[in-house]
């Protein structure tokens, strides 16, 4: 993959909110999209992830969209809970076989 | 299974010193990536081994450097050090490549250059 874009790079929600994560990636070749997430002083861990001829993924309260066309791909979180709160990374992987993060949004949900 | 640990934890090195950090993949895996995450950013993609080789590196300068060995450990060295340096280095594996598959990582080194 190459560079990925990524917004907000700060989000704070109420509880029981939603909250939408935004990516945005250049290299064509990406086929794989995960999204990983990161607690304060913890590794960064897979949460979901989306491959390329899907539109849609949905595990519980999570969710990932990817439109290929326009090389977006979104996480959303639904009724957020204060454990929630981490830092949020997408990345793409494609032709290179590396994997490129975008720089990170930091969820708040607020109790 | 063992997940892919990191050592040392924590480093303090004088600016100008070298720094070697280690990694140890899951077992089975071959491939093993190196990624710096300054305080406050994201992860910014260094390294990767697989099979013995390095197979792309990212905008790094060539005092970054690394090696895998045999058992598919790999060490990363940064010489010169220089006060930006300081970050936490994550170290990923997989069974190969990174595509269209999960990235499992260490629980990091912090380095920190005084």
């Amino acid at each position: 993959g190459e560079n990925v874009e990524q917004h907000p790079s700060t989000l704070s929600v109420q509880e029981g909110d939603s909250a939408v994560i935004k990516c945005t990636y250049s290299d064509s070749a990406s086929n794989y999209f995960p999204w990983y997430k990161q607690e304060l002083g913890k590794r960064p861990q897979l949460i979901i992830d989306i491959r390329s001829n899907v539109g849609e993924k949905k595990d519980q309260r999570i969710a990932v969209t990817l439109n290929k066309t326009a090389k977006h791909f979104s996480l959303h979180i639904t009724e957020t809970q204060p454990e929630d709160s981490a830092v949020y990374f997408c990345a793409d992987s494609g032709g290179t076989n590396d994997m490129r993060f975008g720089a990170g949004t930091r969820l708040t949900v607020k109790p | 299974e063992a997940g892919v640990t990191q050592s040392p934890t924590h480093l303090i090195k004088t600016r100008g010193q070298q720094a070697t950090l280690r990694c140890s993949p899951i077992s089975g895996h071959t491939s093993v990536y190196w990624y710096q995450q300054a305080l406050g950013l994201g992860l910014q993609f260094l390294l990767w081994y697989d099979e013995g080789e390095e197979r792309n590196r990212g905008n790094f300068p060539p005092r970054f450097s690394g090696r895998q060995f045999p058992n598919y450990s790999s060490e990363l060295n940064v010489n010169a050090l220089e006060l930006e340096d300081s970050a936490l280095y994550l170290c990923a594996s997989s069974p190969w490549g990174l595509f269209n598959t999960e990235a499992f990582f260490g629980q990091g080194t912090r380095l920190t250059v005084v």
